[in-house]
C-alpha cells in the first residue's frame, strides 16, 4: 500500500473550512484514498473515501488531484467537536482490508 | 442501533497473567480486526479475521491470540502478559465482498500491565 504524508498539526477557526492535505505521490491505479478521525480517547471514525472522484458525504469532502498524487479532506464548517487527529491510508480494494495508520493530522479547532 | 462494543474499558493486569479482551459487534460483518495504539506508533494491527473459523497475522502478532467461533465475537487473548503489551486496544469490523470497505471501530480497551 502507498506511503502517506501530512502535516503533523493543523488549526483553523471555528465556523471555517479546515482543509487538511495528503499526500501519496506513489499511489496506484486500485488504491482508494480513506480518511479517518481519532478523537481523544475514542476509537477512530470513518469520514469518507474515494478513488478518482471528489466525493461528498454529511461529514466532509474530499478532492483528489487529476493525477491522484494527493488530496485535501475539507470540513466545511470546523466546530470545536473536529478536534481530533486525522488519517489519510491509501489502500488497495479487494480480499485484502487491512488499514495502515500513519501519524496523521492533528487538527486544532480554535473558538 | 448496531454497534461495536469492547469489554473491559479499563485492565490492570500483572506480568505473566494471560489475559483476555473482548469485542462484540452486532452488524453481522465478516471481517474483525484487532489494532494496538501506542504513543509514537499510531495504530498496528495485531490479528484479524475475514470470517468464522479464520484467523491471520498482522504486523505485532508475536504474544497475542485470537479464535473466531462465530461471526459477532473476536476475543484477544494476551497468553502471557508483559509490560511492553501495556497499550490501548481497538477492535474494528468491515463487512466482505466490498470493493472498497470501511470499517468501524469499538472505544477500546486501555490494558496496563504491572
Amino acid at each position: 500500500d502507498a506511503k502517506t504524508t501530512q502535516p503533523p498539526s493543523m488549526d483553523c477557526a471555528e465556523g471555517r473550512a479546515a482543509n487538511l492535505p495528503c499526500n501519496h505521490s506513489t499511489i496506484s491505479g486500485n488504491e482508494y484514498v480513506y480518511w479517518y478521525r481519532q478523537i481523544h480517547s475514542q476509537g477512530p471514525q470513518y469520514i469518507i473515501h474515494g478513488l478518482k472522484n471528489n466525493e461528498t458525504n454529511e461529514m466532509a469532502s474530499l478532492i483528489i488531484t487529476e493525477d491522484r498524487k494527493s488530496s485535501t479532506l475539507i470540513l466545511p464548517h470546523a466546530t470545536l467537536r473536529d478536534t481530533a487527529v486525522y488519517y489519510c491510508i491509501v489502500r488497495r480494494g479487494g480480499a485484502t482490508n487491512k488499514l495502515i495508520f500513519g501519524t496523521g493530522t492533528l487538527l486544532a479547532v480554535q473558538p | 442501533d448496531a454497534e461495536i462494543t469492547q469489554s473491559p474499558r479499563h485492565k490492570i493486569t500483572e506480568t505473566g497473567r494471560q489475559v483476555t479482551l473482548a469485542c462484540h459487534q452486532t452488524w453481522n460483518h465478516n471481517n474483525m480486526f484487532w489494532y494496538r495504539q501506542d504513543l509514537g506508533h499510531g495504530l498496528r494491527l495485531i490479528h484479524y479475521s475475514y470470517g468464522v473459523q479464520d484467523t491471520n497475522k498482522g504486523e505485532v502478532s508475536d504474544g497475542y491470540s485470537v479464535s473466531r467461533s462465530n461471526t459477532e465475537d473476536l476475543p484477544l487473548t494476551l497468553e502471557s502478559a508483559a509490560s511492553s503489551q501495556t497499550s490501548v486496544y481497538f477492535c474494528a469490523s468491515s463487512e466482505k465482498g466490498m470493493s472498497a470497505d470501511t470499517q468501524y471501530f469499538g472505544p477500546g480497551t486501555r490494558l496496563t500491565v504491572l
